[in-house]
Order: C-alpha cells, then sequence, then structure tokens
C-alpha cells in the first residue's frame, strides 16, 4: 500500500514551457487534490476533484488544469510556466470529510 | 483574508515540557478542525481532528482544545520530544452540507524541541 505518490520529486522549467505533474493513490479515494505551498505560506487548494470525470477550481487555478480519467490518477498540468509557480506542489486524497492522504511532494523551480 | 491563521511562525521548548501551539479562524461556519504535521521534504501527516461539536479531543501526548466563542484552538504536546521537531499546520472543514473534504490551511508554525 504506497498511499499517494507523486513524481518527479524535483523539476526545473524555463518560462513557457509545460509539463504535467503526476498524482496517483491506490487507497480508493474518491476526493483528490492539489495544493502549492509557497516558502512561510500555508497550503493552497489549486484544484480538486470528487470522482473521477469531475474536477472543480480551488483557491488559486489560473495558469493549471486538471483531469480526473480514473479513481486512481489525478494530473496537474502546467501550460506555460511562469516564475510565479515556483513552488512545492503537494497532491492528496481523502474520504469524505476525513483527514487527507499527502504525497511527498514535488519541487518546481521556474526560471 | 486568511481565514485560518497562526500568529507564531515558530516556536522553541525543552525536552519534556509542554509544547502549545495556537491557531484562530474567522469563518464561523468551520465545523471540523485538524492538526497536520510536515517534516521537511516530506508531504504533510494527519496528526488529530476535533468536530465543533465537542471542546477537547486527546491522542496519546497530543490533545487538541476548541474554543467556539473564540474561533480559537490549540495543540498541546506532553511531553515533547525532539522528534516532534516539525513544521505544525492547522486547518479546517467549512459544514453547512459541503460534502468534499476542502480544507483551508493556516500558515505553519515550526516548533523546535531541544534536547
Amino acid at each position: 500500500n504506497a498511499g499517494v505518490t507523486q513524481t518527479p520529486k524535483f523539476r526545473i522549467l524555463k518560462i513557457g514551457q509545460s509539463m504535467t505533474l503526476q498524482c496517483t493513490q491506490d487507497m480508493n479515494h474518491n476526493y483528490m487534490y492539489w495544493y502549492r505551498q509557497d516558502p512561510g505560506m500555508g497550503l493552497k487548494l489549486i484544484y480538486y476533484s470528487v470522482g473521477a470525470g469531475i474536477t472543480d477550481k480551488g483557491e488559486v487555478p489560473n495558469g493549471y488544469n486538471v483531469s480526473r480519467s480514473t479513481t486512481e490518477d489525478f494530473p496537474l498540468r502546467l501550460e506555460l510556466a511562469a516564475p510565479s509557480q515556483t513552488s512545492v506542489y503537494f497532491c492528496a486524497s481523502s474520504p469524505p470529510r476525513g483527514g487527507q492522504y499527502f504525497g511527498p511532494g514535488t519541487r518546481l523551480t521556474v526560471t | 483574508d486568511q481565514q485560518v491563521k497562526q500568529n507564531s511562525p515558530s516556536l522553541s521548548v525543552q525536552e519534556g515540557r509542554i509544547s502549545i501551539l495556537n491557531c484562530d479562524y474567522t469563518n464561523s461556519m468551520f465545523d471540523y478542525f485538524l492538526w497536520y504535521k510536515k517534516y521537511p521534504a516530506e508531504g504533510p501527516t494527519f496528526l488529530i481532528s476535533i468536530s465543533s461539536i465537542k471542546d477537547k479531543n486527546e491522542d496519546g501526548r497530543f490533545t487538541v482544545f476548541l474554543n467556539k466563542s473564540a474561533k480559537h484552538l490549540s495543540l498541546h504536546i506532553v511531553p515533547s520530544q525532539p522528534g516532534d521537531s516539525a513544521v505544525y499546520f492547522c486547518a479546517a472543514f467549512e459544514g453547512g452540507g459541503t460534502s468534499y473534504g476542502k480544507l483551508t490551511f493556516g500558515q505553519g508554525t515550526i516548533l523546535t524541541v531541544h534536547p
């Protein structure tokens, strides 16, 4: 039982490049989330999903896209990377109203 | 608008003493509160939670207190151990029939426990 896994662990992008952050969970949770954490700040919700085929915007969705074709996977897409997207990205999953289980994070630098 | 605030960026305590981490919130619709612990280069891990129908919840060395009238919660760690050194986040769910687990997080408090 791996829990929530994220790839890659680290990535450096040039401005304007695109990439997909992968997230997979094996706990059969319906709910999945993407957060970003900037230095000295709490986690801010980017997008979330309450089940396969259903996604919705969180607090800071601009510049990102998501899809949820399966219960297990919830990839986050950056289309035109900008320096403001330099952050640590966490994926999480949960049962309804339960504590969220987080992945180890992806540290992204955009230069 | 920061709906969940942890006003102390850091806290330093001696091993064996009590650690008290504080959290304030402004949204009266929050009805379920959680504390997460985060080590460097790892994702946050769930520590303890409390529903708004309670004012205290204990789990071993960890106790969370909720004061709804003051919109304040605190996490007590007794006795503190060096392995407790981490960043602690409080987080809150909004009720009112919302069924998905959307959390609002505080900024975090760095706890350092000295041997």
